[in-house]
């Protein structure tokens, strides 16, 4: 049973930020927020995590709602590398596996 | 970080024969874990891998099928057994040490004809 609601597709246009929703409303209180991608024919690539509090890092930012039943991961310069597919990962605090869903495949345009 | 290596890169199989695919990572993790990508789809769990123990099969998947070894903290072995073409799928490693990031290999893109 999916615990996250990705859409299936988006454009971005290069240069621009792309923002990526992901609804996660049945989330508990110990589970993380964790944005994967995969990049035709690699591995999938770790972006970032949160629990409850904005973060940023070097690849993206990512906004969780106050109720946590939301958030959204943020590109803020898009590029044509960041042309993939945009997984959204809730996550148990003491659980080690990963288990994706069908993700967001996000095409960036020139 | 870590760095994980996955042999071979890809294979083409005869049905019936089996394929060791190989996971070496260059640091020592706690958690290795195995992952099957059909065609056009997500990835699904297989396995964990236990350093000293048998490995953890997620619903769906049998030892017997999916053999698979960890000697130690930085290898392991996915075998696939008695192949059909229903098996040919990319099949990645993943690994990590603690519950903060899981790094992944490129896959194992295997075709059984």
């Amino acid at each position: 049973d999916a615990k996250t609601t990705q859409p299936t597709s988006m454009d971005c246009a290069e240069g621009r930020a792309a923002n990526l929703p992901c609804n996660h409303s049945t989330i508990s209180g110990n589970e993380y927020v964790y944005w994967y991608r995969q990049i035709h024919s690699q591995g999938p690539q770790y972006i970032i995590h949160g629990l409850k509090n904005n973060e940023t890092n070097e690849m993206a930012s990512l906004i969780i709602t106050e109720d946590r039943k939301s958030s959204t991961l943020i590109l803020p310069h898009a590029t044509l590398r960041d042309t993939a597919v945009y997984y959204c990962i809730v996550r148990g605090k003491n659980d080690y596996k990963l288990s994706f869903g069908a993700g967001t495949t996000v095409t960036v345009r020139a | 970080s870590a760095v994980i290596s996955q042999k071979p890169s890809r294979d083409i199989c005869q049905r019936g024969t089996s394929l060791t695919i190989q996971c070496q990572v260059d640091s020592q993790v706690t958690m290795m874990f195995w992952y099957r990508q059909q065609p056009g789809q997500s990835l699904t769990l297989i396995a964990t891998a236990n350093q000293g123990s048998e490995a953890t099969y997620e619903s769906g998947f049998v030892i017997d099928k999916f053999p698979i070894s960890r000697p130690n903290l930085t290898f392991s072995t996915l075998t696939v057994s008695n192949m059909s073409p229903e098996d040919s799928s990319i099949y990645l490693c993943s690994a990590g040490s603690g519950i903060e990031k899981l790094f992944f290999g490129s896959g194992t893109q295997l075709s059984v004809l």
